[in-house]
C-alpha cells in the first residue's frame, strides 16, 4: 500500500536561516504532492503543491523539490522566522479525494 | 481563514454519550471530508462525501456515522465511543474528488476527549 513517510520528526533552526524538512513516498505512480502546516490549535494550511511532471516549485520564501527518480520530497523555506514554526506535512493525493499524509516535521524557530 | 469552520471546537463526553460533530464549508466546494489526528499518528482519512454521497468509508467504526445533508455541510455523529476515539477530528472540504490535484482545505478541528 501508499506509505509517506518524514526522516525527521523534529527540527531546530536558527532565525534568519533556510529549513529543509524531507519526506518519502514509496509509490512511484504517486501524481500529486502537497505541503501542509499545522500550527498549534488549528488545522493543516495548504502551502505549496507540485504535479509529478515537474520537479521543482516556488512560492513566497517556499520551494518544493521532487526526485522521482528516488520518491523524495523535500521543503524549502528561506529566511526562517518565529511564525514559521509549526508542524509539517508532506501528503499525496489520489483520484477520489484520497490524502496520504506523512507523519509531520515539527519546526523551531530559535530567535 | 480557509473557509472551513467546526463546532465544537472543544468536547468532553462519556462514553455513554451521544454528540455530534458540525462542518460547515462557504467555499462552494462539491466534495466534504473527515479526518482523524491522533497523537504521534499521521491524520486518518475516515470518510468522503461528493455531492452529499459517501465515496469513501476507510473501515471506521460503525460508532462513528456521518452524514451530508447538502453540499455545505457534514456531521459526524458519535456514539458509544471508547477512550482511544480521543483525537483531533478534521473537516476538509475540495472542489471535487474526480480530479487528483483538488486542494483540500481544512477546518481547524474538534477536539475530542472521551472519558
Amino acid at each position: 500500500g501508499e506509505s509517506v513517510g518524514l526522516h525527521l520528526p523534529t527540527l531546530s533552526v536558527q532565525e534568519g536561516d533556510n529549513s529543509i524538512i524531507n519526506c518519502a513516498y514509496s509509490n512511484s505512480a504517486s501524481d500529486y504532492f502537497i505541503w501542509y502546516k499545522q500550527e498549534s490549535g488549528k488545522g493543516p494550511q495548504f502551502i505549496i503543491d507540485i504535479r509529478s511532471n515537474m520537479d521543482k516549485r516556488q512560492g513566497q520564501r517556499v520551494t518544493v523539490l521532487l526526485n522521482k527518480t528516488v520518491k523524495h520530497l523535500s521543503l524549502q523555506i528561506a529566511a526562517t522566522q518565529p511564525g514559521d514554526s509549526a508542524v509539517y506535512f508532506c501528503a499525496v493525493q489520489y483520484q477520489g479525494g484520497k490524502l496520504i499524509f506523512g507523519q509531520g516535521t515539527e519546526l523551531s524557530v530559535k530567535p | 481563514e480557509t473557509g472551513v469552520t467546526q463546532t465544537p471546537r472543544h468536547l468532553v463526553m462519556g462514553m455513554t454519550n451521544k454528540k455530534s460533530l458540525k462542518c460547515e464549508q462557504h467555499l462552494g466546494h462539491n466534495a466534504m471530508y473527515w479526518y482523524k489526528q491522533s497523537a504521534k499518528k499521521p491524520l486518518e482519512l475516515m470518510f468522503v462525501y461528493s455531492l452529499e454521497e459517501r465515496v469513501e468509508n476507510n473501515s471506521v467504526p460503525s460508532r462513528f456515522s456521518p452524514e451530508c445533508p447538502n453540499s455545505s455541510h457534514l456531521f459526524l455523529h458519535l456514539h458509544t465511543l471508547q477512550p482511544e476515539d480521543s483525537a483531533l477530528y478534521l473537516c476538509a472540504s475540495s472542489q471535487d474528488t474526480a480530479v487528483s490535484t483538488d486542494t483540500q482545505y481544512f477546518g481547524p478541528g474538534t477536539r475530542l476527549t472521551v472519558l
